[in-house]
């Protein structure tokens, strides 16, 4: 199973919003509403920020939102701020034999 | 609050055998399904095995099947991995992760670090 595609960078003034993409098959992202998404900060665990596509868990700030089109599931964080500066995964359920996919990671830096 | 606390990492040598554990407390260990993922050094985040909450059923990702062996005791709120034939592309910080309430990750430990190396 290949890992599912992320840019590797993304980039954007404190303020601003930036959308990370995370790009799979009908067999994965396009085949079930189960992408998550994790913020993981430079020698920390991952963190859950969505789930189920669009859901935020307690306590994860609004200015983080998910959706998804086809094979294409996506991230947007609006009001940037510098903590927000982080590495972000992907995730998604693949069915019974693969079970969950990662994508590559995207290194979201706060200008 | 979900605790996972992992030990069990170390250096050793290719084809060599270790053998990780997790300890879960803060929540109903024996009520929901948990797994490893594993993340290489600089690298990005890969699933590697996923037990059910009563242990009877198991899965692993392609690239440890055969080699990697998921099991829990719930009497003991205890996951473990045992990583056996490791190569060098194993290396990696192993986290064990709970999933309670749907098809993702809601609690993670800190991780374990094995390296196999010469």
């Amino acid at each position: 199973q290949s890992a599912l595609t992320q840019p590797r960078s993304v980039s954007g003034s404190p303020g601003q919003s930036v959308t990370i993409s995370c790009t799979g098959t009908s067999s994965d992202v396009g085949g079930y509403n189960y992408v998550s998404w994790y913020q993981q900060h430079p020698g920390k665990s991952p963190k859950l920020m969505i789930y189920d596509v669009d859901k935020r868990p307690s306590g994860v700030p609004d200015r983080f939102s998910g959706s998804k089109s086809g094979n294409t599931a996506s991230l947007t964080i609006s009001g940037l701020q510098a903590d927000d500066e982080s590495d972000y995964y992907c995730c998604t359920y693949a069915g019974t034999y693969t079970r969950w996919v990662f994508g590559g990671g995207t290194k979201l830096t706060v200008l | 609050e979900v605790q996972l606390l992992e030990s069990g990492g170390g250096l050793v040598q290719p084809g060599g055998s270790l053998r990780l554990s997790c300890a879960a407390s803060g929540f109903t260990f024996s009520y929901y399904a948990m797994s490893w993922v594993r993340q290489a050094p600089g690298k990005g985040l890969e699933w590697v095995s996923a037990i059910s909450s009563s242990g009877d059923t198991t899965y692993y990702a392609d690239s440890v099947k055969g080699r990697f062996t998921i099991s829990r005791d719930n009497s003991k709120n205890t996951l473990s991995l045992q990583v056996n034939s490791l190569r060098v592309e194993d290396t990696a910080l192993y986290y064990c992760a709970v999933r309670r309430t749907g098809s993702y990750f809601d609690g993670w430990g800190q991780g374990t670090l094995v390296t196999v190396s010469s």
